[in-house]
């Protein structure tokens, strides 16, 4: 079935480091891909999305390029804040609708 | 900006009772959806619905869960007998379509659901 794998965390960095976090998918068809940011203590936000190949979500200085070759779409972002620290889930949305979601990537930014 | 809200933010409840969660979803969205989010593990897919009927469940979500649209604005989870491992964050998901590339769906906060 369909799938999301994403790196584990957690992910520690210093302020104005950059940020990348790995996600790859297993799925049939075409899916679309999203990354959604939970602030502790808080719900899912969507963050960023690309719904075909070659598409570039972007969203907050955060970018991701939805990759078929590779299957993949990595979150990066050129310089982290410590307001960045949070959890992020890498998703795709399948032919019928539901949400697949990664195991999710902790993120610490210290100043 | 219009949001899905969920009732009550937190819940406990004693194993083998029955606890009903509550969703407000974006009033001009079509398609309902409950997650869940077992403490450290990952948001897992329950239940979609649309047009008062279940699109898909996962294996989760079995006899022990019903979902309702009872009126023109509230969407409900029920577990019938709640057992230990209910114990998760409850989220409700709404989208104004279910194929369409663009429209995404948006999250209320969750309900915390605690079973002692």
């Amino acid at each position: 079935g369909d799938s999301v794998t994403q790196m584990e965390g957690p992910v520690t960095l210093s302020e104005e480091a950059f940020l990348t976090i790995n996600c790859t998918y297993t799925a049939t068809g075409y899916p679309s891909l999203f990354w959604y940011v939970q602030y502790p203590g808080e719900g899912l936000q969507l963050l960023l999305k690309a719904t075909k190949a070659d598409d570039k979500g972007s969203n907050k200085g955060f970018e991701a390029t939805y990759r078929k070759e590779t299957t993949s779409f990595h979150l990066e972002k050129g310089s982290v804040q410590v307001s960045d620290s949070a959890v992020y889930f890498c998703a795709l949305r399948n032919q019928g609708g539901k949400l697949i979601f990664g195991q999710g990537t902790e993120l610490s930014v210290k100043p | 900006e219009p949001e899905v809200t969920q009732t009550p933010s937190h819940q406990v409840t004693q194993m083998g009772q029955e606890v009903i969660l509550r969703c407000v979803p974006i009033s001009n969205h079509l398609y309902f959806y409950w997650y869940r989010q077992i403490l450290g593990q990952k948001v897992e897919f329950l239940v979609s619905f649309y047009n008062n009927e279940i699109s898909e469940k996962s294996e989760i979500f079995d006899d022990q869960f019903s979902v309702e649209r009872p009126d023109g604005s509230n969407f409900t989870l029920k577990i019938r007998s709640t057992k230990l491992e209910d114990s998760a964050m409850y989220f409700c998901a709404s989208s104004v379509s279910r194929g369409q590339p663009s429209y995404e769906q948006y999250f209320g906060p969750g309900t915390r659901l605690t079973v002692t």
